[in-house]
């Protein structure tokens, strides 16, 4: 079974901070993963995936990730945060299974930005 | 830039009560979604469908639970009996197949309150 674990429900930073928002996989096989951003009473939006090949990913809004077998990490960053980065966050594994394609979300991290 | 769409935004239901959602994917998308998001949580898959066919129910409640896709097109998921625990968001995605590398593209979602 293919699971992440988001570290961190809560995030707090200042606007300018770096951002960093963990998410740790574990996977039987070579995971695709995905960063998915929601605001509040919308849907989610994808940040960015990690299929195959370079394994610093660059998204939408800045935002960055790092695919990291060795640590079974792909942690999400961005250099310098703002006001409209508040949000929370989604890290998920694809998995197929029996002919479907399912997505496994992390309990999700809620990110604060502070003046 | 194409959506996918969700009615209705909200719903207040009472308990016993029948309650129906509806879903447009974005147009060509042959996998079409549902997840059931509760507050705290990722989302969690109830449904696929591959054109009209369902792919995976495995998380799906089915003694109060149905969905449908009868012209592979739009979608609709319905509870009968609604329960006190079915109140959550209910989110709708589609993807151009199904494929574990491929976008799933969120519409806006469902507000269910079951009172």
């Amino acid at each position: 079974a293919q699971s992440v674990t988001q570290l961190g429900s809560h995030v707090s930073v200042s606007e300018g901070a770096l951002v960093l928002l963990r998410c740790n996989y574990s996977s039987s096989v070579p995971p695709y993963l995905f960063w998915y951003v929601q605001y509040p009473n919308q849907g989610l939006q994808l940040l960015l995936k990690y299929t195959t090949g370079a394994t610093l990913v660059k998204g939408i809004n800045g935002f960055e990730a790092e695919f990291k077998k060795s640590e079974t990490s792909f942690h999400l960053t961005k250099p310098s945060a703002h006001m409209s980065d508040a949000a929370e966050y989604f890290c998920a594994v694809s998995l197929l299974t029996g002919g479907g394609n399912k997505l496994t979300f992390g309990t999700g991290t809620q990110l604060k930005v502070e003046l | 830039e194409a959506e996918v769409a969700q009615s209705p935004r909200y719903k207040i239901t009472e308990k016993s009560q029948a309650v129906a959602f509806w879903c447009d994917p974005i147009s060509g998308h042959a996998t079409l979604y549902w997840y059931r998001q509760i507050l705290g949580q990722g989302p969690e898959l109830l449904v696929q469908f591959q054109d009209e066919s369902v792919v995976d129910d495995s998380q799906l409640p089915k003694d109060r639970f149905s969905a449908e896709r009868l012209k592979g097109v739009d979608s609709t998921l319905k509870i009968q009996p609604a329960e006190l625990g079915d109140s959550a968001m209910y989110l709708c995605a589609s993807s151009i197949g199904g494929l574990s590398t491929d976008t799933q593209y969120f519409g806006p979602g469902t507000r269910l309150t079951v009172l």
